[in-house]
């Protein structure tokens, strides 16, 4: 079956760690997305990439990096600086960067900072 | 930069009751699309509108997009405890990323 998978599901840290939060596709899609969702709240785009070795900050991007060196895999580091982040993760990839293209989402990694 | 605003941001419903949410941007839109998310679960794609005016129905879900297209609507006829979830929409303008509302979460009483 082809689709997104993020691990993990769950994750806990500690404040001043560092997490990787990791997003695979085998959609064949060229353009994958990290947004960021708060309890109640929309979709914030944190980070997209619309084809390998490129990306773009979205809204929210401060304290968080990314990488694209492959173009199944898309991991979200939410670094030390970024100042709230406990939140619930989500990665998803479209056929293209197009804004009318339609989203596949993952199931989504849910961070709590203790 | 773009806006999208969603109206009501909560609904309590009987079950067999109707329900509408509304999805207004600041900005016209090329297309909206709408997404349903489950409790504790991920948003999935639902439907998108392109044309002004557009109309579209999918069973008891019936999606307009505005003359302007500058607003949608997602209405629900006869709700069921299956429809209960958030209810996303998500504009796009002239080729920029997808700017999602707030959402709209639906509570439907047995």
């Amino acid at each position: 079956d082809g689709g997104i998978t993020q691990s993990p599901k769950y994750l806990f840290r500690k404040e001043g760690q560092n997490v990787t939060l990791s997003c695979e596709q085998n959609l064949n899609h060229d353009a994958m997305y990290w947004y960021r969702q708060d309890p109640g709240q929309g979709l914030r785009l944190i980070y997209y990439s619309q084809i390998v070795n490129d990306f773009q900050k979205g809204d929210i991007a401060e304290g968080y990096s990314v990488s694209r060196e492959k173009k199944e895999s898309f991991p979200l580091t939410v670094t030390s600086a970024q100042k709230n982040p406990t939140a619930f993760y989500l990665c998803a990839s479209s056929i293209s960067g197009s804004g009318a293209n339609v989203l596949t989402f993952g199931a989504g990694s849910r961070l709590t900072v203790l | 930069g773009q806006q999208v605003m969603q109206i009501p941001q909560y609904q309590h419903v009987q079950e067999g009751e109707d329900f509408t949410t509304y999805c207004n941007s600041s900005t016209t839109l090329s297309n909206i699309q709408w997404y349903k998310q489950r409790p504790g679960g991920h948003p999935v794609f639902l439907i998108q509108l392109v044309k002004s005016g557009e109309v579209k129905k999918q069973k008891r879900l019936t999606f307009q997009f505005g003359e302007a297209k500058k607003n949608s609507s997602l209405h629900i006829t006869a709700t069921q405890t299956t429809d209960v979830g958030t209810y996303f929409c998500a504009g796009n303008n002239a080729g920029n990323m997808l700017t999602f509302g707030g959402g709209t979460r639906l509570m439907v009483k047995p």
